[in-house]
């Protein structure tokens, strides 16, 4: 059974940074692209960024660009978001999703952590 | 971008009767592979998002065969045929056709 699990979720300041991991069991880690994907509060989802089985392609939502990073790490089975220079209205739950359509496949999101909530406020 | 734009953003239906959700793109969702890369979720109140559909009209394992997914090009529908309390949510279509990944606005189902 797919099962992936967020965490590193909290509060911090405008202008901070937080890494949130999402750990990953039950399928073969590496052939699976992901995503994460956030829903900021009584609002609609809204998708953040992608990555490739392989990690060597990724995608990012303009909101985002250039303050966050995703990456993974396929010996820990791990997926990773660096959030830097936080903002107000990245204020959200943030899930993450598991395309089961190919390492190279981006349109499955047919799995789905739990979410960790982030709130970014002084 | 493309746009997805659903309606109606509410939905109030009776226990058994059908529902029908409609979902329209700014752009047309099928891929150079001949593909249309278009999802269902539904979201329970305090729940992560499930997949229903995928490419349209491909209702995933577990998911009733009261669902169903049609359309094509920039228009599409999810229909409940009987809907039962369970069904009680918030339903985002979704397009991967093209970068970025884009989300409808949401349908809120609830029961009269």
């Amino acid at each position: 059974e797919v099962q992936l699990l967020e965490s590193g979720g909290g509060l911090v300041q405008p202008g901070g940074s937080l890494r949130l991991s999402c750990a990953a069991s039950g399928f073969t880690f590496s052939s699976y692209a992901m995503s994460w994907v956030r829903q900021a509060p009584g609002k609609g989802l809204e998708w953040v960024s992608s990555i490739s089985g392989s990690g060597g392609g990724t995608y990012y939502a303009d909101s985002v660009r250039g303050r966050f990073t995703i990456s993974r790490d396929i010996s820990k089975n791990t997926l990773y978001l660096q959030m830097n220079s936080l903002r107000a209205e990245d204020t959200a739950v943030y899930y993450c999703a598991g395309h089961n359509c190919g390492g190279n496949c981006y349109s499955g999101f047919d799995s789905w952590g739990q979410g960790t909530l982030v709130t970014v406020s002084s | 971008d493309v746009v997805m734009t659903q309606s109606p953003l509410s939905l109030p239906v009776t226990l058994g009767q059908p529902a029908s959700i409609s979902c329209r793109s700014s752009q047309s969702l099928v891929y150079s592979d001949g593909i249309t890369y278009l999802n269902w979720f539904h979201q329970r109140p305090g729940q992560s998002p499930r997949r229903l559909i995928y490419k349209v009209s491909n209702r995933d394992s577990g998911v009733p065969d009261r669902f169903s997914g049609s359309g094509s090009g920039t228009d599409f529908t999810l229909k409940i045929s009987r809907v039962e309390a369970e069904d009680v949510g918030v339903y985002y279509c979704m397009q991967a056709t093209r970068w970025p990944l884009t989300f409808g606005g949401g349908t809120k189902v609830e029961i009269k």
